[in-house]
């Protein structure tokens, strides 16, 4: 079975560029989750859906960090405009009922120079 | 407020020997618990999960957690640690139906051969 699968793997960009994470869920999977991981503050959960519907974004940020899910198949973090400070591994996982745990993809590297 | 504390940030054994990883979280009611581990530039596998029933459980890998309440821990442990064993563990408490993820700071274990 296909796990969760984020693209691209790797972006580098320069500041003030728009930036755009893509991921696709496991089929079945009704909720989605966006994380962050960096360093100094480990991983924080940023946003999650449910039926595709935003259920808690208070983890994100700013107003320059949004999310969509606009079918049950897909979900985009877009950054506009993107700062160095965003530059971490962002990860999207997706997971069933509240009896399943959630399964991660393999992360974005993101770096903003 | 929730929360997961991992005492230990660094954790070096020697390959055979045996390993324990503590976890300890704060959480109101009857919590769901998570151990994953990260290798390098890879996402986040889960090793094992506890919702209820038998405290002590299995995961993938050979190991095993055993959820104590009065404690408030959750601890990780392998009985015979091999190389290939060296990466970050995460552990976390799931909340709510959503299954929205706390994660602790995590703790990187080295294996000496």
């Amino acid at each position: 079975d296909a796990g969760v699968i984020q693209s691209p793997r790797h972006e580098v960009t320069e500041m003030g560029q728009e930036v755009t994470l893509r991921c696709k869920p496991i089929s079945g999977h009704n909720s989605l989750f966006w994380y962050r991981q960096t360093m100094m503050r480990g991983l924080e959960l940023l946003i999650y859906f449910n039926n595709n519907v935003p259920i808690d974004d208070s983890g994100m940020p700013e107003d320059r960090f949004s999310a969509k899910m606009p079918n049950a198949s897909f979900s985009t973090l877009k950054i506009q405009p993107s700062e160095p400070r965003d530059s971490a591994v962002y990860f999207c996982a997706s997971g069933g009922n509240s009896n399943q745990p959630q399964h991660f993809g393999d992360g974005t590297r993101l770096s903003i120079l | 407020a929730q929360s997961v504390t991992q005492p230990d940030i660094h954790i070096t054994v020697s390959e055979g020997a045996s390993l324990e990883l503590r976890c300890n979280y704060s959480y109101g009611a009857t919590p769901y618990l998570f151990w994953y581990v990260q290798s390098p530039g890879q996402g986040l596998q889960l090793l094992l999960k506890y919702f209820s029933g038998d405290t002590l459980v299995q995961g993938i890998k050979g190991f095993e957690a055993e959820f104590k309440r009065s404690q408030s821990s959750f601890n990780l442990r392998k009985p015979s640690v091999h190389w290939s064993d060296a990466a970050e563990y995460f552990c976390a408490v799931g909340l709510g139906g959503y299954n929205k993820l706390i994660f602790g700071a995590g703790t990187r274990l080295a294996v000496h051969p």
